[in-house]
């Protein structure tokens, strides 16, 4: 059975701190790494793709991919109460198939 | 640009009755994919079509569950009948083929259509 881990939180960070979203998953020929981000009782948003192994930053958002140690990272910089939400991490179920499995997130709170 | 639309938003049924959800995905995209998400968990595959083709339905509960993608845009999903533990939010995400060898395109999606059996 295909995995991927998240801590579950909830991750507690103050206002303008950098968070650290962390996920792993069991699947060396996983290709694609997505974030999401959902509030309650809303849909999955997509934040970030990547692809290649280290950093791809997109505004106060990097994601990190280390395909050795099979881990997939989220940082989110000068964090808003706004981003207070649960991050789902999705990972390719194995080379070359379309099949997304998701962890089952972590819950981020953001305090003033 | 429109996202992904889904309808209902919301349904309660009794247990036994059949219900149907519909989902129309970003125009020009392709690729079509129903997810079930219980609460505390993540989305799961339930079918995916490319075109009107289902090239994937490996998680879908045949006996009670059917899928069409009749013109390869919009599409719905039924059960039938329904049991209390369908009640989840079905969801609806669409990608578009980007030919891109060894990448899996970003999937968006819909609001969801909350189901609670009775």
């Amino acid at each position: 059975q295909k995995e991927v881990e998240q801590n579950s939180g909830p991750l507690s960070v103050p206002e303008g701190a950098i968070a650290s979203l962390n996920c792993t998953y069991s699947d060396r020929g996983s290709q694609s790494f997505f974030w999401y981000r959902q509030y309650s009782g809303k849909s999955p948003e997509l934040i970030m793709s990547i692809y290649s192994n280290g950093d791809k930053e997109d505004g106060r958002f990097t994601a990190q991919l280390n395909k050795a140690s099979q881990y997939v990272s989220l940082l989110i910089r000068d964090s808003q109460p706004s981003d207070s939400a649960t991050y789902l991490c999705a990972v390719n179920e194995g080379y070359n198939t379309d099949k997304l499995i998701f962890g089952t997130g972590t819950r981020l709170q953001v305090f003033p | 640009e429109a996202g992904v639309v889904q309808s209902p938003r919301y349904k309660i049924i009794e247990k036994k009755q059949p219900v149907a959800f519909w989902c129309n995905p970003i125009s020009g995209h392709n690729t079509l994919y129903w997810y079930l998400q219980n609460l505390g968990q993540g989305p799961e595959l339930l079918i995916r079509y490319e075109n009107e083709e289902a090239v994937d339905d490996s998680q879908l509960p045949k006996d009670r569950f059917s899928a069409e993608r009749l013109k390869g845009v919009d599409s719905t999903l039924k059960i039938q009948p329904a049991e209390l533990g369908d009640s989840a939010v079905y969801l609806c995400a669409s990608s578009l083929d980007l030919g891109t060898s060894g990448r899996v395109n970003e999937q968006f999606f819909g609001p969801g259509t909350r189901l609670t059996v009775l």
